[in-house]
């Protein structure tokens, strides 16, 4: 099983539409978790850090499941602008991130 | 202003050739690592360094060969190129070593090899 999985999509969803995407994560000892956003051939970029409590920056919500090894990200009434690979990213500590393959999101008019 | 820069952004070359990526970073951070992106988009990181110190050496050919000379630059020295480079490799920096920190990439460097 690989460390961090995610559904490939890709997602494709009207303007305005809520979407969510999920991923698991094999390692019960990560630590932190993170999702960064990745546009066609750009580098990745840092979304938002997941905490346990869960967080919300403006249309985007994080949470994390730890009991069931999951993250997830919202994101309500989606804009073209949000079209994009989302990264699930996991951490153990003094290790590398590990990056998931990625979810990609194709918002349309 | 740039804080992670990278040259070239696009690097065409032949098989057998030895090439070099350049990495700047100007965020005053300790950290800076390489990662390759192949072409099924998968990205993994090949080397770390913490204050010009190697701390990360993942399972990568020795044909890869990173060098850091202060703690705002990492090279990385490729010989003998083969098919299976082609990818886009990013470099990237972090405030400190730890996986909590932040990670700014660089724009990236986009290699093929014919």
């Amino acid at each position: 099983r690989k460390e961090v999985e995610q559904d490939p999509g890709p997602f494709n969803v009207p303007e305005g539409a809520t979407v969510a995407f999920n991923c698991t994560y094999s390692n019960s000892a990560s630590q932190s978790f993170f999702w960064y956003r990745q546009d066609c051939r750009k580098e990745p970029k840092l979304l938002m850090s997941v905490y346990s409590s869960g967080n919300e920056d403006g249309r985007f919500t994080a949470q994390l499941n730890r009991a069931s090894q999951y993250i997830s990200l919202l994101i309500r009434d989606s804009k073209l602008s949000d079209s994009a690979t989302y990264l699930c990213v996991v951490n153990r500590g003094n290790t590398p991130l590990v990056f998931g393959k990625g979810t990609r999101l194709s918002v349309i008019a | 202003d740039t804080a992670v820069s990278q040259t070239p952004k696009y690097l065409v070359t032949q098989m057998g050739n030895d090439k070099s990526i350049k990495c700047e970073q100007n965020l005053g951070h300790d950290t800076m690592y390489w990662y390759k992106q192949d072409s099924k988009k998968f990205l993994k990181i090949m080397f770390s360094y913490n204050n010009k110190e190697l701390i990360i050496n993942e399972t990568v050919p020795n044909r890869f060969s990173p060098k850091s000379p202060d703690k705002a630059h990492l090279n990385l020295h490729i010989n003998s190129l083969e098919l299976g480079d082609s990818a886009v490799y990013f470099c990237a920096s972090s405030q400190e070593w730890g996986g909590g920190y932040e990670q700014y990439f660089g724009p990236g460097t986009r290699l093929t090899v014919t």
